[in-house]
This record gives C-alpha cells, sequence and structure tokens, in this order.
C-alpha cells in the first residue's frame, strides 16, 4: 500500500521569505500523480499543485513550485515571496495513474508571520 | 458555480448516539468521495460513489457507517451508534466523470463525540 509522509508537523517562514515544505512517498507504481493541498483555517482544501510521474519537469503554479525527485520518491513544496494568506494546512497526496482515490499525508501547518 | 458544501460544520454528540452527515456535490459531478481526518492523523479515504452506486467502500472502517447516494446527488454518511474514536473532520469531494484526479472538496464536518 501506498503511504506519504509530512515530516514536517509546524513550520514558520516570514513574509516574503522562501519556504519548502518536505513530502516522502512509497509506492511501486511507475505511474502516479503527486498533488499539494491547502487548507486555509476555517476553509475548504484547495489544490496547489499537482505533478505527473512521467514527467520530469517540475510544476510550476505562480509562487508555488514542487522539486519533484523520483528515483528519491521524494515532492517538495517551495513556496516563494511568502504571503500571509499562505497560512494553511498543507496536506502532500499521492493517486495511482488509474486510481479512484488519495492518499493523504499528515498535513504541515504552515504559519506566515508579518 | 456553487462548490462543495458539507452540512452541519459542526457536530458534538455522545457515544452511542447517531448522526447523519450530508454533502452536495458540484452540480453534474458524477464521483462522489468522503474522506476523515482524525485529529493529528492524515486524511484517509472512506468510499467513492459514481453516481447512486458504490463503486469502493474499502476504507469504511466499520458496519456502524452508513453511506447512501440516493438519485446519484447529495449523500449522506450515517454513523450509528457514534463511538469516541469516531471523532474528527469528516471531508467530501466531487469530481467530474473520467476525472478522478480534480476533486473538488468541501469544508469539512467537524464531529466530537463525547
Amino acid at each position: 500500500a501506498q503511504t506519504v509522509t509530512q515530516s514536517q508537523p509546524e513550520m514558520s517562514v516570514q513574509e516574503a521569505e522562501t519556504v519548502t515544505l518536505s513530502c516522502t512517498y512509497d509506492t511501486s507504481e511507475n505511474n502516479y500523480y503527486l498533488f499539494w493541498y491547502k487548507q486555509p483555517p476555517s476553509r475548504q482544501m484547495i489544490l496547489v499543485i499537482r505533478q505527473e510521474a512521467y514527467k520530469q519537469q517540475n510544476a510550476t503554479e505562480n509562487r508555488f513550485s514542487v522539486n519533484f525527485q523520483k528515483a528519491a520518491k521524494s515532492f517538495s513544496l517551495k513556496i516563494s515571496d511568502s504571503q500571509l494568506g499562505d497560512t494553511a494546512m498543507y496536506f502532500c497526496a499521492f493517486m495511482e495513474a488509474y486510481g479512484q482515490n488519495f492518499v493523504f499525508g499528515p498535513g504541515t501547518r504552515l504559519s506566515v508571520l508579518p | 458555480e456553487a462548490g462543495v458544501t458539507q452540512f452541519p460544520s459542526h457536530s458534538v454528540i455522545e457515544k452511542g448516539q447517531t448522526v447523519t452527515l450530508r454533502c452536495d456535490p458540484i452540480s453534474g459531478h458524477d464521483n462522489l468521495y468522503w474522506y476523515r481526518r482524525v485529529m493529528g492523523k492524515e486524511i484517509k479515504f472512506l468510499l467513492h460513489f459514481v453516481k447512486e452506486s458504490k463503486q469502493d467502500e474499502s476504507g469504511m472502517p466499520n458496519n456502524r457507517f452508513l453511506a447512501e447516494r440516493t438519485g446519484g446527488t447529495y449523500s449522506t454518511l450515517k454513523v450509528q451508534p457514534a463511538e469516541l474514536e469516531d471523532s474528527g473532520v469528516y471531508f467530501c469531494a466531487s469530481s467530474q466523470q473520467g476525472l478522478v484526479d480534480t476533486q473538488y472538496f468541501g469544508p469539512g464536518t467537524r464531529l466530537t463525540v463525547l
């Protein structure tokens, strides 16, 4: 069974600085998808960024980018120019290529400090 | 377009009581999912509906949990009788047919069993 690990339960970063959230996963599959979801306080979870395992190029969405290391089974999220609105729980998630549901990590609580 | 909605946002019940959670998916989304996050742990998959049929209920913890999706629109998740370990946040998500990797999440229902 696949597992997803996020080794940082909590992190903080100063506004405008850069922060990297770690995620590792375990799978025997070759084709799969990886995701970062964000859940702001008292709000619903939204997709931040996704990566297809067959793509070597790291995904980027504005200030959010990933460092996908397939051999190492690592999928870290970098947030550049952190903003107060980035304060949230961040969940790393895995889905098999022909799967139907996510496997989530335990989450990292990120606080952006003014 | 309205997002995924869940009701209630919070529920506090005593052990042994019954609680019913409701999820309204995005209109037209055939796929509906239930997930649960027990405090401090990872979000775990419970089950997946395709229209009114249960596609996968492998994550349902035991027979105290009953999910329905009559008519293929909204879904309910009943817990009867509730136990202390059922406390957590219950998330619902929906996706379009054929796009299981693009799931839209609701805000969750926080269930507390005393």
